[in-house]
C-alpha cells in the first residue's frame, strides 16, 4: 500500500518567513495529494489539495508543488502568521483506490 | 451545513465497559471513515464504509466494531474498553471513488481508566 512520509516533524519559524514542508509518497499510481490543518483541540481541516496533471497550485498565502518523478509535494506558506501555528498533515491517494495515505504530521510554530 | 457531527466530546470509560461513537454527515457523502490519533502517530484508520451497506477493516480494527446505519450514519463501537483505547477518535467523509478530500468531524476524546 501506499506510505508517506512527512519532514521535518516540527518546524518553528519568524513571523512573516517563509515555512515549506514536504512529503514523500511511495506508490506511483497515487494522483491526488491534499494537505490538512489541524488547530488544537480540532479535527484536520482540507487547506489545498493538487492533482497529478498539475505541477503547483496556488492559494493566497499557501502552495503546493508536485514533483512526480522524484514522488515528492510541498506545502509552503508565505508571511507566516501566529495563526498558521497548527499540525500540517499530507495524504496521497492512488487512482483505483478510495481512501487516503496519511503522513504523521507536521507541528508548525510561528514565534510572534 | 452542520458537515460531520461527532457525540460525545469527550467520555470516560472504565475498563471492560463498552459505549458507542456516534458520527453523521449531512453532505451526501457516500464514504465514511473511523480514526484514532495517537501523540506521535498520526491518523490510523480504524474502519471505512466506502458507500452505504459496505464496511472494510482499517489498519488498527481490532477492538472495534462499525455500523452503517444509513447514508448518514456510522457508529463506532468499543464492546470492552481498554487503556490501549485511550485516544481522539475522528470521523470523516468524502465523496465515493478517487480525488476527494474528505471533511472531519471535531473528534472525541477518550479516556479509558
Amino acid at each position: 500500500g501506499e506510505n508517506v512520509e512527512q519532514h521535518p516533524s516540527t518546524l518553528s519559524v519568524q513571523e512573516g518567513d517563509s515555512a515549506v514542508i514536504k512529503c514523500t509518497y511511495s506508490d506511483s499510481a497515487s494522483n491526488y495529494f491534499p494537505w490538512y490543518k489541524q488547530e488544537l483541540g480540532k479535527g484536520p481541516q482540507l487547506i489545498i489539495d493538487i492533482r497529478s496533471n498539475v505541477g503547483e497550485k496556488k492559494d493566497q498565502r499557501i502552495a503546493v508543488t508536485l514533483n512526480k518523478t522524484a514522488k515528492h509535494f510541498s506545502l509552503h506558506i508565505t508571511e507566516t502568521q501566529p495563526e498558521d501555528s497548527a499540525v500540517y498533515f499530507c495524504a496521497a491517494s492512488p487512482q483505483n483506490g478510495n481512501r487516503l495515505a496519511f503522513g504523521k504530521g507536521n507541528q508548525v510554530v510561528v514565534i510572534p | 451545513n452542520a458537515g460531520v457531527t461527532q457525540t460525545p466530546k469527550f467520555q470516560v470509560l472504565k475498563t471492560g465497559q463498552s459505549m458507542t461513537l456516534q458520527c453523521a454527515q449531512d453532505m451526501n457523502h457516500n464514504s465514511m471513515y473511523w480514526y484514532r490519533q495517537d501523540p506521535g502517530m498520526g491518523l490510523r484508520l480504524i474502519y471505512y464504509s466506502a458507500s452505504e451497506g459496505t464496511t472494510d477493516k482499517g489498519e488498527v480494527p481490532n477492538g472495534y466494531n462499525v455500523s452503517r446505519l444509513n447514508k448518514r450514519e456510522f457508529s463506532l463501537r468499543l464492546e470492552s474498553a481498554a487503556p490501549s483505547q485511550t485516544s481522539v477518535y475522528f470521523c470523516a467523509s468524502s465523496e465515493a471513488g478517487w480525488g476527494y478530500g474528505y471533511t472531519f468531524g471535531s473528534g472525541t476524546r477518550l479516556t479509558v481508566v
